[in-house]
């Protein structure tokens, strides 16, 4: 079974423009959460998606945006980047039910 | 709202050393918790879980029990090995505001020195 793919794995951009990152999780999970992984802030959760609702959302101002299609492929997109927004943006994905997650490569995002 | 608060790092030991990695938390109800291990340059992976008090949840060597009467999940390994560097976090999934959420703790960087 193939894990959570994550696209792209890095990408550099500059202030003022936005950004879509995309996550494709596990065959059968429908449950996706997006976080942000920074030295100074540790990891951050971002939001959940489960059968193309969000379900939760983080502490983050309104230009992180996320959605969920029927396959339960989700995308987040920043806009207005800002220097602050370089990170590792982690993907994870579970089962319905389940208590674990699983976790993608993440997509390293890098602000000039 | 929930929590997790984890020793701060780097913990640096020798190989074959003896390795604890405090973890506390807060929440309401019965959370399930989890450590979770990342290697540079990967994303997160599970490493082990307990979802009821007095469970032990074991994986690689790693151990951690969970322990509700003192809050805590700490991880502890006998003999670590240089393949073991990597950050390690805490985590819980319990009840908030009305729906299951994960929250995990700030991570714990081990460095194992041959």
């Amino acid at each position: 079974k193939a894990g959570v793919t994550q696209t792209p794995r890095y990408l550099i951009k500059t202030r003022g423009q936005q950004v879509t990152l995309s996550c494709s999780p596990i065959s059968g999970h429908r449950s996706v959460s997006w976080y942000q992984q920074t030295p100074g802030q540790g990891l951050q959760f971002l939001f959940e998606y489960f059968s193309e609702t969000q379900r939760n959302k983080g502490n983050f101002p309104g230009r992180f945006s996320g959605r969920q299609f029927s396959n339960s492929r989700s995308e987040m997109n920043v806009s207005t980047l800002e220097l602050g927004d370089s990170a590792l943006y982690l993907c994870a994905s579970s089962r319905t039910g389940g208590n674990e997650q699983f976790f993608g490569p993440g997509t390293r995002l890098t602000v000039l | 709202g929930n929590s997790v608060t984890q020793m701060e790092g780097p913990v640096t030991l020798s190989e074959e050393a003896f390795l604890t990695i405090n973890c506390t938390y807060t929440a309401t109800g019965y959370p399930s918790l989890f450590w979770y291990v990342q290697y540079p340059g990967e994303g997160l992976q599970l490493l082990l879980k307990a979802t009821k008090a007095d469970d032990k949840g074991s994986n690689k060597g790693f151990e951690a029990t969970y322990r509700k009467e003192t809050t805590s999940f700490h991880l502890e390994k006998g003999s670590v090995q240089v393949s073991d560097s990597a950050v390690y976090f805490c985590a819980l999934k319990g009840d908030s505001g009305g729906y299951q959420k994960v929250t995990f703790g700030t991570g714990t960087k081990l460095q194992v020195i041959p």
